[in-house]
């Protein structure tokens, strides 16, 4: 049964950049059929789409976060990555990865969420 | 971007009743639409995909359908375990969006 996992800081300061690792367990990153992705949700709010990267690196990225946003992959760690620059108050927000199944666009396994303040 | 709207924001019904959201975008999404459920605290769950397809493991009493821009969610009978927050998402064109969300509540 594959699983997601979060990690990272909890705490990021303004104008720094904010890093998280997610990690699979129980299946392949690699495997085919999926892509791998980043939304956030802030507090008491909708959820955002972050971006998506492929076992092979390929990526699309929210254009609204385009600028500041980088996702990567790690095939030997079963790990992808999101660095996300310039953070401000308003990129405060609980952090998900999730696997998407590309053939439909679902996002069908969620890791459990982390949370990420941006304060000084 | 294609936007999702949702209505109601928020509902109160009885244990039993029957349940209806609707999810509307702003363009045509054929039936690129799926359903997650958000359990406070917790990450969102699959529930329903390509619009009218229940995810395997997911109760019956779930269930969706429409096409092109309008949609709609239905519990056929409101279960305590289904207070949540009820959210559509699109996928015709990325980015992806999601509706603003539906909170269930019991009366």
């Amino acid at each position: 049964q594959v699983q997601l996992q979060e990690s990272g800081p909890g705490l990021v300061k303004p104008s720094q950049t904010l890093s998280l690792t997610c990690t699979v367990s129980g299946g392949s990153i690699s495997s085919g059929s999926y892509y791998w992705s980043w939304i956030r949700q802030p507090a008491g709010k909708g959820l955002e789409w972050i971006g998506r990267i492929y076992s092979s690196g390929s990526t699309n990225y929210n254009p609204s976060l385009k600028s500041r946003v980088t996702i990567s992959v790690d095939t030997s760690k079963n790990q992808f990555s999101l660095k996300l620059s310039y953070v401000t108050a308003a990129d405060t927000a609980v952090y998900y990865c999730a696997r998407l199944y590309s053939g439909t666009g679902r996002f069908d396994i969620w890791g459990q969420g982390t949370m990420v303040t941006v304060s000084s | 971007d294609i936007q999702m709207t949702q209505s109601p924001s928020s509902l109160s019904a009885s244990v039993g009743d029957r349940v209806t959201i609707t999810c509307q975008a702003s363009q045509d999404i054929t039936n690129y639409l799926n359903w997650y459920q958000q359990k406070p605290g917790k990450a969102p769950k699959l529930l329903i995909y390509d619009a009218s397809n229940l995810e395997t493991g997911v109760p019956s009493r779930f269930s969706g359908s429409g096409s092109g821009t309008d949609f709609t969610f239905t519990i056929s009978s409101l279960q305590p375990e289904d207070i949540a927050t009820y959210y559509c998402q699109q996928y015709d064109n990325l980015p992806f969006t999601f509706g603003p969300g539906t909170k269930v509540d019991i009366k």
